[in-house]
């Protein structure tokens, strides 16, 4: 079964950091481009970046740029965001999704549970 | 950025209903055009490909269709377990920008 679990959010200061995981299993991960998603609390959905397979080229919305960074690990399966200068408005749900393969082009296929992120003082 | 607008923003309507939800680009993005439904305090889960291709595993009352600038959802016969949230997504540039989404009530 392919399976999606993201870990690593909580409440965090403005101006702080926070790091998220995605641990994957039942495909093979390094075939696969991934993305992160977010849903502000009572508000739509929200594409934030997605990595290539080997991890060598990455996309952002301008809103996160120089602030998030998406890696990958192959080798652990698991994919990663790094949230530093923490915002009020990047409160929310972060979603991992894997980027289906051809004919997909681009859409998200499967999808972990969230992790919850909460920027307040 | 590609902007998407969806209608209605919400509707009611009860089992059996026939359900059209429409989505726009602010520009031509070819059939690069997903679906997905959300329920309440769940994960998104992908309905439509490629404004028309199934996802495997979705129920056949789902249907999609269009190209360039104009989408549309269908669901044709209503069952309790599609009171959802849908959001179109694009896929054709980056950032890959979701609709606001519809919001399907019980009637």
């Amino acid at each position: 079964e392919v399976q999606l679990v993201e870990s690593g959010g909580g409440l965090v200061q403005p101006g702080g950091s926070l790091r998220l995981s995605c641990a994957t299993s039942g495909f093979t991960f390094s075939n696969y481009w991934m993305s992160w998603v977010r849903q502000a609390p009572g508000k739509g959905l929200e594409w934030v970046a997605h990595i290539r397979e080997d991890g060598s080229e990455k996309y952002y919305v301008d809103s996160v740029k120089g602030r998030l960074t998406i890696s990958r690990d192959n080798a652990k399966n698991s994919l990663y965001l790094q949230m530093n200068s923490l915002r009020a408005e990047d409160t929310a749900v972060y979603y991992c999704a894997r980027v289906g393969r051809w004919p997909y082009y681009y859409a998200m296929d499967v999808w972990g549970q969230g992790t919850t992120v909460t920027v307040s003082s | 950025d590609i902007q998407m607008t969806q209608s209605p923003s919400s509707l009611s309507a009860s089992v059996g209903d026939r359900v059209t939800i429409t989505c726009r680009a602010s520009q031509s993005v070819n059939n690069n055009l997903n679906w997905y439904q959300q329920r309440p305090g769940k994960a998104p889960k992908l309905l439509i490909y490629t404004a028309s291709s199934l996802q495997s595993g979705v129920p056949s009352r789902f249907s999609g269709s269009g190209s360039g600038t104009d989408f549309t959802l269908t669901i044709s016969s209503l069952q309790p377990e599609d009171f959802a949230s849908y959001y179109c997504q694009q896929t054709y540039s980056i950032p890959f920008t979701f609709g606001p989404g519809t919001k399907v009530e019980i009637k």
